[in-house]
């Protein structure tokens, strides 16, 4: 079964300090991951997709096809990146549909 | 561009009303998508249209919802009778050829 999950529903961290949030899939063939971001009443912002291995907002995630894991990094939190960060997965031939986590909340603290 | 249009960005009505929701995707965008937020089970996918054919309406919850895209630039989603566990936030996402989706600002859906 297709599946993406997200074991924490809320992070709470001081500014300044690393931030990890964790996900993992299940898919069976190679699915390509996103990490999308919603702040506060906004709508849904794709923040970064495994593919293009680029670094948005000082935010990086590395696909780890072993451990089926698409952790979100960031070495130095800020207030504003405080919001609701969600992991997505697409498979191939799905005609881009995508398999949502259940989403973390992310609380940087002053 | 002015993105995803979601109209209305908010709705009141009664249990046992019929609500209807609309879209008005990227222009240039061959894929549609409609999804429902709730704070129990997150972000669901309820159906995807591509080239503005129904592609996978297995997420619908039942009978009562119902979608449509008529053309390239306009989609609903109707629930017909409504119920307060419809309640949520939904969104309408495009996106051209499987590439990134884009989310409309949603619309926030109370029945009560």
């Amino acid at each position: 079964a297709q599946r993406v999950t997200q074991p924490e529903k809320l992070l709470s961290v001081f500014k300044g300090a690393p931030v990890e949030l964790k996900c993992n899939y299940s898919y069976s063939g190679s699915p390509e991951l996103f990490w999308y971001v919603q702040y506060s009443r906004q709508r849904l912002q794709l923040l970064l997709r495994h593919i293009s291995r680029e670094s948005i907002k000082g935010f990086t995630a590395d696909l780890n096809k072993g451990e089926t894991s698409f952790h979100l990094k960031k070495p130095f939190a800020q207030e504003e990146d405080s919001a609701m960060y969600y992991c997505a997965l697409s498979g191939g031939n799905q005609g881009g549909k995508l398999i949502f986590g259940q989403g973390t909340e992310l609380s940087v603290k002053p | 561009d002015a993105g995803v249009i979601q109209s209305p960005r908010h709705e009141v009505t009664e249990m046992g009303q019929e609500v209807t929701l609309r879209c008005k995707p990227i222009s240039g965008h061959n894929s549609l998508f409609w999804y429902r937020q709730t704070m129990m089970r997150g972000l669901e996918l309820l159906i995807y249209f591509n080239n503005n054919v129904p592609i996978d309406d297995s997420g619908m919850p039942e009978d009562r919802f119902s979608a449509k895209m008529p053309n390239a630039s306009f989609s609903t989603l109707k629930i017909q009778p409504s119920e307060p566990r419809d309640s949520a936030v939904y969104f309408c996402a495009s996106s051209r050829d499987e590439e990134t989706q884009y989310f409309g600002p949603g619309t926030r859906l109370l029945v009560l």
